[in-house]
């Protein structure tokens, strides 16, 4: 059963950094391209970074380029997202969706970002 | 400003049929499969479509979708109060190489 477990979110202040982790199992890893989709309070969807199964081509929205960076840890079968001077307008929940014909999502962690 | 667009709300009575509207581009409905997502509020998104007219296992027969050209549409037959909720499309994005999706309709059962 593919199983996608987020962790790392919390409360930070504007400026602030947080690394939210991906941890996944069920299915091959490294075979498979990942992403970070966030949902704002009362907002919709949006996905904030991609990156493919070998690790290159990421992917990030206008929203986060030069603050965020996706990486993924083969070995231990993770997906992180480095989250830099975060802003009050990065607050949502942060999802993990593995890119597949049927794609799969976590439970979410909630980022807060307030002085 | 959403990549796909979506209508921001849609109505029905109860056992009445109501369809929602996606329309995307060539670069992803265009060549890539829809899906479609519902959300109660405050849960993450359940997938409901996949592969522009396929259902995961446990998603009632009411539901289907289907896509023609760079637009999709999810209709849902015989309206359930339970089906009031949040409904998104989306999209892979080849250009993007990510996830796009349309802002949301919320659907009333009046």
């Amino acid at each position: 059963e593919v199983q996608l477990l987020e962790s790392g979110g919390g409360l930070v202040q504007p400026g602030g950094s947080l690394r939210l982790s991906c941890a996944t199992s069920g299915f091959t890893f490294d075979a498979y391209a990942m992403t970070w989709v966030r949902q704002a309070p009362g907002k919709g969807l949006e996905c904030v970074s991609a990156i493919s199964d070998g690790g290159r081509r990421p992917f990030y929205a206008n929203s986060v380029k030069g603050r965020f960076t996706i990486s993924r840890d083969k070995f231990k079968n993770t997906l992180f997202l480095q989250m830099n001077s975060l802003r009050v307008a990065d607050t949502a929940v942060y999802y993990c969706v593995l890119v597949d014909a049927i794609p799969r999502w976590g439970q979410g962690t909630l980022v807060t970002v307030s002085s | 400003q959403s990549v796909l667009t979506q209508p921001p709300s849609a109505s029905a009575t109860p056992g009445q049929r109501v369809t929602i509207s996606c329309s995307g581009s060539t670069s992803n409905i265009g060549s890539n499969t829809a899906n479609w997502y519902q959300q109660y509020p405050g849960t993450a998104p359940k997938l409901l479509i996949y592969g522009n007219n396929q259902r995961p296992s446990g998603v009632p027969d009411r539901f289907s979708g289907s896509k023609s050209g760079t637009s999709a549409s999810l209709a849902i037959r015989g309206l359930q109060s339970e089906d009031e909720a949040d409904y998104y499309c989306a999209s892979w994005d080849a250009s993007l190489n990510g996830w796009v999706f349309g802002g949301g309709t919320k659907l009333t059962v009046l």
